[in-house]
């Protein structure tokens, strides 16, 4: 079975701090993505990566950044964190293009 | 852009049959993907179409029209453990765009 692991399941943070939030996958997949779920508004993607040292701009990066130094670990990385930003944060891997992702269980972050 | 539609909440008794629409409007397609999600939990993938047609497996079927722009994802024999939310994605040409979630409530 794929295994995604977040590092943390919930996490408070002060406005201003820099968070990071790891993700770790153990199948070897290409390829990471890094999304937010907001109630009503489902899940969307930050950014995602295809390969060691790439990275893509989803739907929101806006205020994120990302770092993917070894295959198996992306790395979520709010450079300021606002109260905007206070969601559930998913991490997922996929295979080829046709394989569905694999999530994690999700880390709860709320920004104070 | 991505425009993907799904109700927001369904109710049904334990035993019976619910049908979970989704349409969408996106500006490239490479497959259509169900996933369920529990309260608290990681989305877990159910089922995926790319080609028009049913797809069955066990309790659970998935169906697409790319004409149409149109996908069900029909539950039967619905069991307490049933209820979660519903997730459809449609596929573009490297990502997944998802709709809002279907939280669907089994009442016994």
């Amino acid at each position: 079975d794929v295994k995604v692991t977040q590092s943390s399941r919930y996490l408070v943070k002060r406005t201003g701090e820099k968070v990071f939030l790891e993700c770790v996958q153990d199948m070897d997949h290409e390829n990471m993505f890094w999304y937010r779920q907001d109630p009503g508004l489902g899940l969307r993607l930050i950014y995602f990566s295809y390969d060691v040292k790439m990275k893509e701009k989803g739907d929101i990066p806006e205020g994120y950044s990302v770092s993917r130094e070894k295959k198996e670990r992306f790395s979520l990385i709010l450079e300021s964190a606002s109260t905007n930003q206070t969601s559930m944060y998913l991490c997922a891997s996929r295979d080829n293009d046709n394989q569905p992702q694999h999530f994690g269980d999700g880390t709860r972050l709320s920004i104070l | 852009g991505q425009n993907i539609d799904q109700p927001t909440e369904m109710t049904a008794t334990e035993g019976a049959i619910v049908q979970i629409n989704c349409t969408y409007q996106t500006s490239g397609f490479n497959g259509l993907f169900w996933y369920q999600q529990h309260a608290g939990e990681a989305p877990t993938f159910l089922s995926y179409n790319v080609l028009d047609g049913l797809e069955e497996k066990g309790r659970f079927s998935s169906f697409l029209s790319r004409s149409k722009g149109y996908s069900y994802l029909l539950l039967k024999e619905l069991q307490m453990k049933d209820s979660a939310s519903y997730l459809c994605a449609v596929k573009d040409d490297y990502k997944l765009s998802f709709g809002a979630g279907t939280t669907v409530t089994v009442r016994a």
